[in-house]
C-alpha cells in the first residue's frame, strides 16, 4: 500500500516563525502536491512538483514555498508564519503522468496553529 | 472561471437506503472525474474514476455516473450503513497534472 506521511500531526507556531512541514512517500511518485484545507473553502491546491526540484505554484502560493530535493520527500515552507495560515495542511503523491487519471493519495494532514 | 458546485448542507439517511450526492461543474468540460471519501481530521481517499466516454461506473456498493451533457456527476451509495459517514469529495478534471477539488457534502447515516 501507498504510504504518505507528514512529520506532524499537530503543531502550534508563533507569528513570525519559520515553519517547515515534512511530507515523505514511499511508493516512487513523480507528483507530489500540497494543499491547505479551512472550513467552507474546501481543499486548495498551494504548491506541486511533477518531478525532484521541479515546482509549480497553486491556487494559493503566497506566503509559501517549497523543496523537493530527493523525490520521496517534499516540503512545505512557511517563511513568516501568519495567524491566516492556520490550517490543515495536507500532502499528497501521485504516480505520474499528466492524466486526470492519476489518483493522490494523501497524507494524513498537520493542523497547523500559529499564534 | 471554472466552478465545482457540491451540496454544502449535510445529508441525513437512514442506515439501508441509498444515499445520493451531486456534483455540478461549470466552465470547463473535465475529462475524468474522481470521488474521493474524508473522515473527519484525516487525508481523503480515493473512491472511484469515470472518464468522460463512461456513462456508470460501479464499485460493491458505490455507483457513480457521469453526464457530460448536464456537467453533473451523481455518486450512490446502496445500501448504506453508519460507517458510510463521511464526507465526499468529487474531483472533475481536465488532464494535468493537479485535480480540482469540490468543497465536499457530509454523509451522516443514522442507524
Amino acid at each position: 500500500d501507498v504510504k504518505v506521511t507528514q512529520s506532524s500531526r499537530y503543531l502550534v507556531k508563533r507569528t513570525g516563525e519559520k515553519v517547515f512541514l515534512e511530507c515523505v512517500q514511499d511508493m516512487d511518485h513523480e507528483n507530489m502536491f500540497w494543499y491547505r484545507q479551512d472550513p467552507g473553502l474546501g481543499l486548495r491546491l498551494i504548491y506541486f512538483s511533477y518531478d525532484v526540484k521541479m515546482k509549480e505554484k497553486g491556487d494559493i502560493p503566497e506566503g509559501y514555498s517549497v523543496s523537493r530535493e530527493k523525490k520521496e520527500r517534499f516540503s512545505l515552507i512557511l517563511e513568516s508564519a501568519s495567524t491566516n495560515q492556520t490550517s490543515m495542511y495536507l500532502c499528497a503523491s501521485s504516480s505520474g503522468g499528466t492524466g486526470g487519471t492519476d489518483t493522490q493519495y494523501f497524507g494524513p494532514g498537520t493542523r497547523l496553529t500559529v499564534l | 472561471s471554472q466552478k465545482i458546485e457540491q451540496n454544502s448542507e449535510a445529508l441525513n439517511i437512514q442506515e439501508g437506503k441509498t444515499a445520493t450526492l451531486t456534483c455540478n461543474y461549470t466552465n470547463y468540460s473535465p475529462a475524468y472525474l474522481q470521488w474521493y471519501r474524508q473522515d473527519p481530521g484525516r487525508g481523503p481517499v480515493f473512491l472511484l474514476l469515470i472518464r468522460e466516454n463512461e456513462k456508470e461506473k460501479r464499485k460493491e456498493r458505490l455507483k457513480v455516473t457521469f453526464d457530460t451533457t448536464l456537467k453533473q456527476s451523481l455518486f450512490h451509495i446502496t445500501a448504506s450503513q453508519p460507517a458510510d459517514s463521511a464526507t465526499y469529495l468529487c474531483a472533475p478534471t481536465r488532464s494535468g497534472y493537479a485535480l480540482n477539488f469540490g468543497k465536499g457534502t457530509s454523509l451522516l447515516v443514522t442507524p
